[in-house]
């Protein structure tokens, strides 16, 4: 089968920085992505790794591991409007479809 | 249209009738997904399309749910004698061939069942 583990909170203050991992377990790998969904709205993607290192978009970056099964979205310069949940999701067995962990509620205060 | 459509946004349906939820994806991706959110959740897989084709089915909890999309563009999800525990936000995905790591979502269709 497969699992994601994600922490199901963090809290940040704005301007700062915050790092949200990711573990995963499966069998065929074909990459991670991130998602992140506002209160009431619908998952918008983030950013996608399919090898290892540090993939950079403005001020959000995401990072692989295939060697630990270990990923984590980074998000710099916190804004209050960064308050949501991010998701990581890898590809399932079947290669069709996104599986997705069970989020990470992130709180930016002032 | 300019992104994942769904329809109805809500619906409250009595225990036991059946329901059809409606996806138009962004035209031009051939990749459909149906998903199912419970609050506090995660999106959970229910079925996949290519073009036509119901390529994985894995995720559809038993044989009350079903989904075609016949002419390769809008789907149907439905849900057959629905039960208080398929109360939930079910959401359309759509993708580009060979992009389905990016997965465009819909607004979802709530789902109540009383």
């Amino acid at each position: 089968g497969q699992s994601l583990e994600q922490p199901s909170e963090v809290t940040a203050v704005e301007g700062a920085i915050v790092q949200i991992n990711c573990t995963y377990q499966t069998s065929g790998f074909y990459g991670l992505s991130w998602y992140q969904q506002h209160d009431g709205g619908a998952p918008t993607f983030l950013s996608y790794n399919a090898l290892d290192g540090l993939e950079e978009t403005g001020r959000f970056s995401s990072f692989l591991s295939r060697s630990d099964s270990y990923g984590y979205l980074l998000l710099q310069e916190l804004q209050m409007k960064d308050s949501a949940s991010y998701f990581c999701a890898v590809k399932s067995n079947s290669g069709y479809a996104l599986n997705f962990g069970k989020g990470t509620s992130l709180l930016v205060t002032p | 249209g300019a992104g994942v459509s769904q329809s109805p946004r809500y619906k409250v349906t009595k225990r036991g009738q059946d329901v059809a939820l409606r996806c138009d994806p962004i035209s031009g991706h051939v990749s459909l997904y149906w998903y199912r959110q419970a609050l506090g959740q995660g999106p959970e897989f229910l079925t996949y399309f290519n073009y036509e084709a119901q390529q994985d089915k894995s995720g559809l909890p038993n044989d009350r749910f079903s989904a075609e999309r016949p002419e390769g563009s809008i789907s149907t999800l439905t849900i057959q004698r629905t039960e208080q525990r398929d109360s939930a936000m079910y959401r359309c995905a759509s993708s580009l061939p060979g992009h389905d790591t990016e997965a465009f979502f819909g607004q979802g269709t709530r789902l109540t069942v009383v």
